[in-house]
């Protein structure tokens, strides 16, 4: 089956430390995201990638990095430098189209910072 | 930038009433409104979208209607059941950006049976 698989789903993390998330995708979709939940703010938009080796910066991108150096893949690094990092954090993908975009998401990964 | 507020940030009916959630858009280049609902531990599903030459759309019981002019759009979800019950998002897009959707701050349904 396609789908967008998000690791690990649950991840502790102390304070100074970086953490990887992992988003995979098999769906062949060009575009990639990162979206940040937190409760009463919706989804706000941390990174995209339209190609592989292109990204771009999304609304909230302080203490955020990423990379797009394969089609399939799109990790999202937490630096220490993030200052409210605990949230539930989802992936999603889309084809590249300038008009409608159905994202696909995965089912997210949750992190608390101890 | 795109703004999105939604409202009511929480909603609960009866089952087999109606829910409107309603969705105001600050960007008027904006053209593409989806829809998406999450349900307990999952990601965000889409379950209608609308465009901006169409003022209304329905799939069986969820609609959902688009005022440009006021730039407000609305999902209506009618004959509720226990499986609505989720949270729900509403999005905007302008038609010259690439996948960047606007999400509103969600909604939680709760239908009781």
């Amino acid at each position: 089956d396609g789908g967008i698989t998000q690791s690990p789903k649950y991840l502790f993390r102390k304070e100074g430390q970086n953490v990887t998330l992992s988003c995979e995708q098999n769906l062949n979709h060009d575009a990639m995201y990162w979206y940040r939940q937190d409760p009463g703010q919706g989804l706000r938009l941390i990174y995209y990638s339209q190609i592989v080796n292109d990204f771009q910066k999304g609304d909230i991108a302080e203490g955020y990095s990423v990379s797009r150096e394969k089609k399939e893949s799109f990790p999202l690094t937490v630096t220490s430098a993030q200052k409210n990092p605990t949230a539930f954090y989802l992936c999603a993908s889309s084809t590249r189209d300038l008009g409608a975009n159905v994202l696909t998401f995965g089912a997210g990964s949750r992190l608390t910072v101890l | 930038g795109e703004n999105v507020e939604q409202h009511p940030s929480t909603l609960s009916v009866q089952e087999g009433d109606s829910a409107v959630i309603k969705c105001t858009y600050s960007d008027s280049a904006s053209n593409y409104f989806p829809w998406y609902k999450q349900e307990l531990g999952k990601g965000p599903q889409l379950i209608i979208d609308i465009r901006s030459n169409v003022g209304e759309k329905k799939d069986q019981r969820i609609a959902v209607t688009l005022n440009k002019t006021a730039k407000h759009f609305s999902l209506h979800i009618t004959e509720t059941q226990p499986e609505d019950s989720a949270v729900y998002f509403c999005a905007a897009k302008r038609g010259t950006s690439y996948g960047k959707l606007t999400f509103g701050q969600g909604t939680i349904l709760t239908v009781h049976p």
